[in-house]
């Protein structure tokens, strides 16, 4: 059972545009999300990350917003860039799970010239 | 070096070989990772190693051995795998697992083929 899901496999966006990507989770008890980007050959490096006691959390170009009712998070990216053109993971913690992340299948986001 | 390196990138194994994985953090963190990535899957994780104390293993096969001789490095020995076990494994590394704001710094992972 996948706790953690990005129902969207890939995400095509227009340079300048906003790209908008989501993750939904099905445990109440995460307390911690992260945004994880990762090019080809490379490892996940981390973005922005959000406590489960807030419902936004901003760093320049990048939001991230949390709906915990909903048990929705989604990252924003304003203006996005050809650069950005990567696979983004969404990450949960437990708060119990000492140091556990749960990741999504993750998203591959296109943001053309 | 800085950050999460890993070695070998690319290792091509028999199922009766012993190889071994190597992972070194340069971040002065205290806590390690290693995860496993198949295609089409989400990030699975391992194992998890704080102040070189193995404090988590996520069911992980015993074919697949972890060692952890100090805060810095990490490796996973690796001895008669399976076809299915071909998927690239990624190390990370962070401060204390406990802490409220825990990122984790990932390597750049090695590419494993079983054949």
């Amino acid at each position: 059972d996948q706790q953690v899901k990005q129902n969207s496999p890939s995400l095509s966006v227009q340079e300048g545009r906003i790209s908008i990507l989501n993750c939904d989770y099905t445990n109440s008890m995460f307390d911690y999300f992260l945004w994880y980007k990762k090019y080809p050959a490379e490892g996940p490096t981390f973005l922005i990350s959000i406590s489960s006691i807030k419902d936004k959390n901003e760093d320049g170009r990048f939001t991230v917003f949390l709906n915990k009712s909903a048990k929705h998070l989604s990252l924003h990216i304003v203006p996005s860039q050809p650069g950005d053109s990567a696979v983004y993971f969404c990450a949960a913690r437990l708060g119990t799970s000492y140091g556990k992340l749960t990741f999504g299948q993750g998203t591959i986001l296109t943001v053309h010239p | 070096e800085t950050g999460v390196t890993q070695t070998p990138r690319h290792l091509v194994m028999g199922m009766t070989n012993k190889k071994s994985l190597k992972c070194e953090q340069h971040l002065g963190h205290n806590a390690m990772y290693w995860y496993k990535q198949s295609a089409k899957k989400p990030l699975e994780l391992m194992f998890v190693y704080n102040f070189k104390e193995q404090t988590e293993n996520n069911s992980v096969p015993s074919r697949f051995s972890p060692e952890c001789p100090n805060s810095s490095h990490l490796f996973l020995h690796l001895h008669t795998l399976q076809p299915e076990d071909s998927a690239l494994y990624l190390c990370a590394s962070s401060q204390e697992p406990g802490q409220v704001y825990n990122e984790q710094f990932f390597g750049p992972g090695t590419r494993l083929t079983v054949l």
